[in-house]
């Protein structure tokens, strides 16, 4: 089983400032890791994915996040954020391994409102 | 793109009755997942379906039931409905065929029990 972690239920941040959103989690087995975002009565839409390889992976609208398998994190950063970028974002974890239908069977943490301020 | 799309978008029921929710999938996935979202919470894996058979199950109540039609949509069926199944229901799909799939979830289905 895996569970998922994120230390901060709420980010403010100023219009140009960097951002980072905390997640940790906890697994007997290898993960796959995603960041999901949700905007105000929208579904999930997916920001990045570490599957293998690079422990670093750039996903859309300039995010980007780094997987660390020591510490059982997967922070999301950007280096200066929007307006347009809040919303809540989601941490996920997903069984690797398991086969295909793996992707799709995640456990998510309980999610951080980033708010953005001009 | 054609993305995973679900109907009806809102719905509203009273308590004890019946709802079914529908989702068809991206064109060619053959795995379907459904997750309730309650009110300030994370989404929940409720079950999955991978060519038409249940895959995968989470904490589904056994109230509900879900199925994968031949042309690939699912249905979640939810019988005498409570106040605390209202929630927002996502479902998702994927293909299992390619190297670094994913899912993509559709809109969701807001779901009021009154």
């Amino acid at each position: 089983a895996q569970s998922v972690t994120q230390l901060d239920s709420q980010v403010p941040v100023f219009e140009e400032a960097p951002v980072e959103l905390r997640c940790n989690y906890s697994s007997s087995v290898s993960v796959y890791l995603f960041w999901y975002v949700q905007y105000p009565n929208q579904g999930l839409q997916l920001l990045l994915k570490y599957l293998s390889g690079s422990t670093l992976v750039k996903g859309i609208n300039g995010f980007e996040a780094e997987f660390n398998k020591s510490q059982t994190s997967f922070h999301l950063r950007k280096p200066s954020v929007h307006i347009s970028d809040t919303a809540e974002y989601f941490c996920a974890v997903s069984g690797a391994g398991a086969g295909g239908t793996s992707y799709g069977k995640l456990t998510f943490g309980q999610g951080t409102i980033l708010t953005v301020h001009p | 793109a054609a993305g995973v799309i679900q109907s009806p978008r809102h719905l509203i029921k009273e308590k004890r009755e019946t709802a079914t929710l529908k989702c068809y999938p991206i064109p060619r996935h053959d795995t379907v997942y459904w997750y309730q979202q309650g009110p300030g919470q994370d989404p929940q894996f409720l079950i999955s379906f991978y060519e038409k058979m249940q895959s995968d199950k989470g904490s589904i109540p056994d109230r509900f039931s879900a199925q994968q039609f031949s042309d690939y949509h699912s249905e979640l069926n939810m019988s005498s409905l409570e106040l605390g199944d209202s929630a927002l229901y996502f479902c998702a799909s994927s293909w299992t065929g390619g190297a670094n799939t994913e899912a993509f979830f559709g809109q969701g289905t807001r779901l009021t029990v009154v």
